[in-house]
């Protein structure tokens, strides 16, 4: 079965600072991966996904993830944090064109800017 | 996206009442998905369905059904809510062609709480 881990719970940062969120995940083959971010009380807006190729890709608001299969793992990164990215961030992982086709999330990761 | 519609946004409701939670999509796609949202669990899959007449369960299914008598909806029905099933309500779509290169797409989600 597959399975999502975020091992953090909760992270403050300082608003400039860099960030970097961790996602690892359990699939049997070649995972479809996405992040996605819930400001409170909103609903999810995805950041990016990864498919295929390029093992680095780029999002929006300015973050970007690698995929590693080796450590399978997808972790979320951002050069200079805003106060604006306070949220919930979860990872997922899915087949989607095959099998059950839907999501499965981590937990999430709660994320606080310091001014 | 504001495509995929849910009603109604926020309801109260008390243990052993019958409810029923609507989702709506114009995109005409064949995949539906219920997940529900809880504190240090993400979001969890409750039912899916592939098209109309088709349903299938999730992980956290029990207590809850499903319906598929067209392509646009999928209500989500509480057949006696329980405490427990207080949450958020997610639903999502995702279409059919072109399968490994979309995410899921979420509507706005709806916010129970059974008394």
């Amino acid at each position: 079965a597959q399975s999502v881990t975020q091992p953090d719970i909760h992270i403050t940062v300082s608003e400039g600072a860099s960030l970097e969120l961790r996602c690892n995940y359990s699939y049997g083959a070649t995972p479809y991966l996405f992040w996605y971010v819930q400001s409170p009380g909103q609903g999810l807006q995805l950041l990016l996904k990864y498919f295929s190729g390029d093992t680095l890709v780029q999002g929006i608001k300015g973050f970007e993830a690698e995929f590693k299969r080796s450590q399978s793992s997808f972790n979320l990164r951002k050069p200079s944090v805003h106060w604006s990215d306070a949220a919930e961030y979860f990872c997922a992982v899915g087949p989607l064109d095959t099998g059950r086709r839907a999501l499965t999330f981590g937990s999430g990761t709660r994320l606080q800017v310091q001014p | 996206d504001a495509e995929i519609t849910q009603s109604p946004r926020h309801k109260i409701t008390e243990t052993g009442r019958q409810v029923t939670l609507a989702c709506h999509q114009t995109w005409n796609h064949n995949n539906m998905f219920w997940y529900r949202q809880d504190l240090g669990h993400g979001l969890r899959l409750i039912h899916y369905s592939y098209g109309v007449h088709d349903t299938n369960k999730g992980e956290v299914s029990d207590g809850y059904s499903v319906s598929r008598s067209n392509t646009e909806d999928l209500p989500l029905t509480l057949e006696s809510a329980a405490s427990s099933q207080t949450s958020v309500y997610f639903c999502a779509r995702y279409p059919d062609r072109d399968r490994g290169h979309w995410e899921q797409f979420f509507g706005p989600g709806t916010r129970l709480t059974v008394l």
